[in-house]
């Protein structure tokens, strides 16, 4: 069964410092890994996508890694600020179907001045 | 300004009526979705749509309706025979899947359904 778990379900961390949230997946064939952010209230916002020959992608201060092999894949934000607080969500595409977004549950990142 | 609007952004609706959720798009994209959001999990697609006067059922079909007779608008009806409707739901859109490829999504603010 294709499946996308995330972990944590929730993370505190102080403003400026660093923090990795991991994704999990179990989607196959794979066609590509993205990362949502989620602010409360709104609709989801792309932070990267990556295809099966990307193991690394960066946005700002978001760097998003993928490991095919061992179907891994983790968010990492560098100096954190108050305005990162939100869901993150890890979304794998199914590359034999067109519309398959098999989506995670997201990991609630609060962020503490 | 170039993005994908809902309306309203809250809707409150006694058990046993019918509620149409509004989705707009100016993006100039062929294919649009409908999502439900709850608590805890991840989002679950409802209908969706590649071009005008074509739509699919997505994993949670049952108890709504959908209609795309215009690009730009892909409005969801949300029915008395849906169990539990009270929910968060997101439309999108993307550049059409036509050839097989999965393309980014771009997603309105929410319209969030409450039924009592």
């Amino acid at each position: 069964k294709n499946q996308v778990e995330q972990s944590p379900q929730s993370l505190i961390i102080l403003e400026g410092k660093n923090c990795t949230l991991q994704c999990n997946y179990t989607v196959s064939p794979f066609s590509n890994l993205r990362w949502y952010k989620q602010d409360t209230g709104r609709g989801p916002v792309s932070l990267t996508i990556m295809t099966f020959s990307e193991n690394t992608k960066s946005n700002g201060r978001y760097t998003a890694t993928l490991d095919a092999d061992t179907k891994q894949s983790s968010l990492h934000i560098t100096a954190s600020q108050l305005s990162d607080s939100a869901s993150y969500i890890c979304v794998v595409s199914a590359r034999k179907s067109n519309y398959q977004l098999i989506w995670g549950a997201g990991t609630k990142l609060i962020i503490k001045p | 300004d170039g993005g994908i609007t809902q309306s309203p952004k809250y809707l409150f609706r006694k058990e046993g009526q019918n509620v149409t959720l509004s989705c707009e798009q100016n993006l100039n994209h062929d294919a649009m979705y409908w999502y439900r959001q709850d608590p805890g999990q991840g989002l679950r697609l409802i209908y969706y749509s590649q071009i005008v006067n074509d739509f699919q059922k997505g994993d949670i079909a049952e108890g709504y309706s959908v209609s795309r007779e215009k690009k730009e608008s892909f409005p969801l009806t949300v029915t008395s025979a849906q169990k539990n409707p009270t929910a968060f739901y997101l439309c999108a859109s993307s550049i059409s899947s036509g050839d097989g490829q999965s393309y980014e999504q771009y997603f309105g603010p929410g319209t969030r359904l409450t039924v009592t």
